[in-house]
């Protein structure tokens, strides 16, 4: 079965950090695109990274410096390591496998399609 | 950078309903990198559609999207009750690479 479950969140208060686990199940983390989308309490969907199967990696403005995306092969684990934690980075944090194919030179873009249940960070004093 | 705006915010309507969202982006998209997805409370979102008009695994025929440019539209044609929820559209591809909607709730009437 293709799953991802998430583990890691908790409180912390300003200014600490937090890693984010993801682990894969059903499939290859490192063969496919990965994501981090969070939600604040009573809002919506907001993207914070992504690392592609190549490992090249991207951060929304929001998070740039702070976080960081990786991915551990023989664990087939995503993580997202946070730090220097704000109050608005409170959330729910989701993992989810991006899908990507390429056929005939082009290039086409299918979705999040797999997500784990989320794991909620509060950053509080 | 592009930004999504979903309408209505909110929509009320009857189960066997027909429900039409729309979202517009602020610029162009390529048909090939628009999503919907669909999240209940308390659970995580579930992609819908993909391609503008592709139906995910497993994503009942009452669902469809179509669009291209700068309007997309997702239609569910038959409301049933497990249909009320928050759906959002979500774009790939330019800067931020990817955005989302800010989801329209749809509501039972």
């Amino acid at each position: 079965e293709v799953q991802l479950v998430e583990s890691g969140g908790g409180l912390v208060q300003p200014g600490g950090s937090l890693r984010l686990s993801c682990a894969a199940s059903g499939f290859t983390v490192s063969r496919n695109y990965m994501t981090w989308v969070r939600q604040a309490p009573g809002k919506g969907l907001e993207w914070v990274s992504v690392i592609y199967s190549g490992g090249s990696t991207y951060y929304a403005d929001s998070v740039k410096g702070r976080f960081t995306i990786s991915r551990h092969n023989s664990k087939n684990t995503l993580y997202l390591q946070m730090n220097s934690l704000r109050a608005e980075d409170t959330a729910v944090y989701y993992c989810a496998r991006d899908a990507h194919r390429c056929s005939g030179g082009s290039c086409y873009y299918d979705g999040m399609d797999v997500w784990g249940q989320g794991t909620t960070v509060t950053v509080s004093s | 950078e592009i930004v999504l705006t979903q309408s209505p915010g909110t929509l009320s309507l009857s189960p066997g309903e027909r429900a039409t969202l729309s979202c517009t982006a602020s610029q162009s998209v390529s048909s090939s990198y628009l999503a919907w997805y669909q999240q209940k409370p308390g659970q995580a979102p579930r992609l819908l559609i993909y391609g503008a008009s592709s139906r995910a695994t497993g994503i009942p025929d009452r669902f469809s999207g179509s669009g291209s440019g700068t309007d997309f539209t997702l239609t569910i044609s038959r409301l049933e009750p497990e249909d009320f929820a928050v759906y959002y559209c979500q774009q790939y591809g330019s800067s931020p690479m990817y955005t989302f909607g800010q989801g329209t709730k749809l509501e039972i009437k």
